[in-house]
């Protein structure tokens, strides 16, 4: 079966530290990839996706970036995080847009 | 841009009542509607989707209606229950942005036993 994963579930990170969020999925090959963001209380804001190996497309300019190092593999980074990157992350997949799977999402509290 | 709004940002309903989640689209290209169910803590869930073609959709307890007239979707759960609670997305497809998903602000549905 199809699963994905996504960790950590909490993260409490003081201002100026780096991130490192990781999405992995399973039972699937060649993915389409994507990270949302979801302030308290409103939508899913889409931050980067990726159709292959390498390839990132990112939607709104911030102060994250965005890898896939391997075909099942997503990570969300930042070199110095603000307190506005506080939020729920969300990671997601689909092999046949439209239509995703969400992982469950990482608590990030910018202190 | 475009993108997809809600009537209400929050519902309450008496457990066993009928619910109705609304939901007005702007980008009259869209071709697939897809609600989500969301629990506090947890990534969105899919519960049902619906294609332009249609313009009604049922599943277990619930029901998508769309109205592309006037650009507007709806989801019923009959028999609402405590379970129900949650946040509610529409979200839409639109073929020519890459086939990414545009998801609204949600409501938030609240069952009272």
């Amino acid at each position: 079966s199809q699963t994905i994963h996504q960790w950590p579930a909490t993260l409490v990170q003081p201002v100026g530290s780096p991130l490192s969020l990781e999405c992995t999925v399973e039972g699937t090959s060649n993915p389409n990839l994507y990270w949302y963001r979801q302030a308290a209380g409103r939508g899913l804001q889409l931050l980067f996706y990726s159709v292959g190996i390498g390839q990132i497309s990112s939607e709104v300019p911030q102060n994250l970036s965005a890898s896939r190092p391997q075909d099942r593999q997503f990570i969300l980074s930042s070199k110095k995080l603000l307190l506005s990157d506080s939020g729920f992350y969300l990671c997601a997949w689909s092999v046949a847009p439209p239509g995703y799977t969400f992982g469950s999402g990482t608590r990030l509290t910018v202190v | 841009g475009e993108s997809v709004g809600l009537h209400l940002p929050t519902l309450s309903v008496q457990e066993g009542d009928n619910s109705i989640i609304n939901c007005a689209y702007s980008n009259s290209a869209s071709d697939y509607f897809i609600w989500y169910k969301q629990e506090s803590g947890k990534g969105p869930q899919f519960i049902i989707d619906i294609r332009s073609n249609m313009d009604k959709r049922q599943g277990q307890r619930v029901t998508v209606l769309l109205n592309k007239t006037v650009k507007h979707l709806s989801l019923q759960i009959a028999a609402t229950q405590p379970g129900d609670s949650a946040v509610y997305f529409c979200a839409e497809n639109t073929p020519y942005n890459n086939n990414d998903m545009r998801f609204g602000a949600g409501t938030r549905l609240t069952v009272k036993p």
